[in-house]
C-alpha cells in the first residue's frame, strides 16, 4: 500500500542552525512533491513544490531536494529562527490527488 | 481574495446527530479537496472534485459520510449519523486544477461529537 513517512514527529534545534526534515514514500510515483507549513489551529500553507525531474529547489532560506530513486525528499531551513517553529508536512501529488505525510513538528529554541 | 472559507469553525454535537460542514473555494479554482486531520492519523484525503464532479471518494470512511458540490462555489460534507470517532478537524482545500500544484486550505472546521 502507499505510504508517506516523515522522519520524526518532533525536531528541536537551536536558533541559527539548519533544520533538516525527511520525507520518504513507497508504492508511489508522484509527479510533484510539495512541502507545507501548519501552525496550531490553522490550515496548512504551501511553501515549495518540486517536480519529479528536478533535483533541488530553493526559496530564500528554504531548500528542497527530491530523489526519485531513493524515493525521498529532504527539506532544509537554514539559519533557523524561533518563528520557523511549526509543523511541516510533505505532500505527494500524483497529478490527480494529493496525499500528506503525518508531519514533523519543528521547534527552534532561541 | 478571501481565500477558502469554511463554516462552521467549531461544532459540538451529540452522537447520532447530523453534521453538515460547508466550504466555499477560491473563485476560479476548479478542483476541491476534503481532508480530515487527527493526531493519530494525520491529514487524510476523504474526497476530491474536479469541475464539480467527484473524482475519487475512496477515502470516505463509511456510508455515513457524503459530500456534494452542487456548483463551482460551494461544497458540503455531511455526516449522518455522527459518532464520537468522527471528532477531528475537517479541512477543505481548492486549487486551479488537478495536478497544477499548490493547494489553498481553509482554516478548518473542528468537530466534536459527544
Amino acid at each position: 500500500s502507499q505510504k508517506i513517512e516523515q522522519n520524526s514527529e518532533a525536531l528541536n534545534i537551536q536558533e541559527g542552525k539548519t533544520a533538516t526534515l525527511t520525507c520518504n514514500y513507497t508504492n508511489y510515483s508522484p509527479a510533484y512533491l510539495q512541502w507545507y507549513r501548519q501552525d496550531p489551529g490553522r490550515g496548512p500553507v504551501f511553501l515549495l513544490l518540486i517536480r519529479e525531474n528536478e533535483k533541488e529547489k530553493r526559496k530564500e532560506r528554504l531548500k528542497v531536494t527530491f530523489d526519485t530513486t531513493l524515493k525521498q525528499s529532504l527539506f532544509h531551513i537554514t539559519a533557523s529562527q524561533p518563528a520557523d517553529s511549526a509543523t511541516y508536512l510533505c505532500a505527494l501529488d500524483s497529478g490527480n490527488d494529493m496525499r500528506f505525510g503525518a508531519g514533523t513538528r519543528l521547534t527552534v529554541k532561541p | 481574495d478571501a481565500g477558502v472559507i469554511q463554516s462552521p469553525r467549531h461544532e459540538v454535537t451529540e452522537m447520532g446527530q447530523e453534521v453538515t460542514l460547508r466550504c466555499k473555494p477560491i473563485s476560479g479554482h476548479n478542483s476541491l479537496f476534503w481532508y480530515r486531520q487527527t493526531m493519530m492519523r494525520g491529514l487524510e484525503l476523504l474526497i476530491y472534485f474536479n469541475n464539480n464532479v467527484p473524482i475519487d471518494d475512496s477515502g470516505m470512511p463509511e456510508d455515513r459520510f457524503s459530500a456534494k458540490m452542487p456548483n463551482a462555489s460551494f461544497s458540503t460534507l455531511k455526516i449522518q449519523p455522527s459518532e464520537p470517532r468522527d471528532s477531528a478537524v475537517y479541512f477543505c482545500a481548492s486549487t486551479l486544477g488537478l495536478g497544477t500544484g499548490e493547494l489553498f486550505f481553509g482554516e478548518g472546521s473542528r468537530l466534536t461529537v459527544l
